[in-house]
């Protein structure tokens, strides 16, 4: 079975600054790793994911995101951050044999002008 | 850019009632899925689908619950007798394949029960 800790509910971040929301996970098995943004009142968008490979990984609009597997994370990152980056941010992880992908609470990221 | 679809967007039903929420997944995608949220929770696994009958489900897909594929676009999921707590975003998704692709969410069903 898989879980996915994401323990920052809200994060303020002025505009054009940088962010980082943090995910961790545990799986007994390897696993893949998703983010996706959900924005006001639309269904869920896939930022990025890791598959295999390379363990920085870059996404849409600017984000980035970084497979740590000994200490199972995978936090996004975006260098500086705009007014339509306002959104709710998942992450979710599927291990490997399994169909099902594993969310965690999100995290609502909020840009103040 | 393929998508999947959703409909209706918001349904609005009695207790008690039976609902079919719509899907129609990315065309050459061979497994299907649905999730719910409920509000200000979690996304969470409903079932998979896939070749016609139901690959995994979650100690939620109880029996009130059903997926169907009807035909060769659709794929839809039957809630027989709602309750109120069945209130939430229902998310239809589907993969082009089981292990290493990622699932394409639609847009979301907000089921409302009262």
């Amino acid at each position: 079975a898989q879980s996915v800790t994401q323990l920052d509910s809200q994060v303020p971040v002025f505009e054009e600054a940088p962010v980082e929301l943090r995910c961790n996970y545990s799986s007994s098995v390897s696993v893949y790793l998703f983010w996706y943004v959900q924005y006001p009142n639309q269904g869920l968008q896939l930022l990025l994911k890791y598959l295999s490979g390379s363990t920085l990984v870059k996404g849409i609009n600017g984000f980035e995101a970084e497979f740590n597997k000994s200490q199972t994370s995978f936090h996004l990152r975006k260098p500086s951050v705009h007014i339509s980056d306002t959104a709710e941010y998942f992450c979710a992880v599927r291990g490997f044999g399994n169909e099902k992908l594993t969310f965690g609470t999100g995290t609502r990221l909020t840009i103040i002008p | 850019e393929p998508e999947v679809t959703q409909t209706p967007s918001h349904q609005v039903t009695q207790m008690g009632q039976e609902v079919i929420l719509r899907c129609v997944p990315i065309s050459n995608h061979l497994y299907f899925y649905w999730y719910r949220q409920i509000l200000g929770q979690k996304v969470e696994f409903l079932v998979s689908f896939y070749n016609n009958e139901i690959s995994e489900k979650s100690e939620i897909f109880d029996d009130q619950f059903s997926v169907e594929r009807p035909d060769g676009s659709n794929f839809t999921l039957k809630i027989r007798s709602t309750k109120l707590e069945d209130s939430a975003m229902y998310f239809c998704a589907s993969s082009e394949n089981r292990l290493n692709t990622e699932a394409f969410f639609g847009q979301g069903t907000r089921l409302t029960v009262v």
